[in-house]
């Protein structure tokens, strides 16, 4: 049972490149969200979706996009990366959005230059 | 808008030691869940408890307890005779009726042997 995958764990990026972080979990899950981690702070909502099809936008969407075209996969795209985009991300997971445990992924560090 | 504070940054106790963490939510919503998550030095999410806002019972698990009053918003979080693998930073984070799971800045405790 993998539970929620994130890849890759770890990337560098230049400013200005464009990346995407994967997420994918095995739990026939409804809702996925992406989180980011800045130092010293708890998580911060990015983008969140209660279904293939259905996304929607949490409290820090600029720079990224996502979409959910499988139940399974939820990937976020950064599109032009910028040093204030350096942060540890966090996809998750849960049977629905009504408050069923959350499942995390391990994270991905990912740095801009 | 809602808001988690957990207004102790640091913790710092002896082994076998009772400690407290504090949590408070703030919300408008009069239904809502409330969860703690542990996060170790390594960096991944440990999902600890969840909690209904129309449950008030208090919430033993081993050495772990949790007391949630409604009244004042509140939702501590208590480890008793506390060891050094309890080291880490701790979130309390809210589900809202928006399907957003807001999350406080965490606290990072730190068991000494």
């Amino acid at each position: 049972n993998a539970g929620v995958t994130q890849t890759p764990k770890f990337q560098v990026l230049k400013t200005g490149q464009s990346m995407t972080l994967q997420c994918a979990q095995d739990m026939n899950h409804e809702y996925m969200s992406w989180y980011r981690q800045d130092p010293g702070m708890g998580l911060r909502l990015i983008h969140y979706s209660v279904g293939a099809g259905i996304t929607d936008q949490g409290e820090v969407p600029n720079g990224y996009n996502v979409s959910r075209s499988t139940t399974e996969d939820f990937p976020l795209r950064l599109l032009s990366a910028a040093p204030s985009q350096t942060s540890v991300y966090f996809c998750a997971s849960s049977y629905s959005a009504s408050g069923n445990t959350i499942y995390f992924g391990e994270g991905s560090w990912l740095t801009v230059v | 808008a809602q808001k988690v504070t957990q207004a102790q940054t640091e913790i710092s106790v002896v082994e076998k030691e009772d400690v407290t963490l504090d949590c408070v939510y703030e919300t408008r919503d009069t239904t809502y869940y409330l969860f703690w998550y542990k996060q170790p030095p390594s960096g991944e999410l440990v999902f600890l408890i969840r909690r209904n806002s129309f449950d008030e019972q208090n919430e033993i698990s081993g050495r772990y307890s949790w007391n949630f009053q409604k009244s004042t918003s509140s939702f501590n979080f208590t480890i008793t005779a506390s060891q050094v693998v309890d080291s880490a930073v701790y979130f309390c984070a809210g589900l809202d009726s928006n399907y957003q799971l807001i999350w406080g800045a965490g606290t990072k405790l730190i068991i000494k042997p």
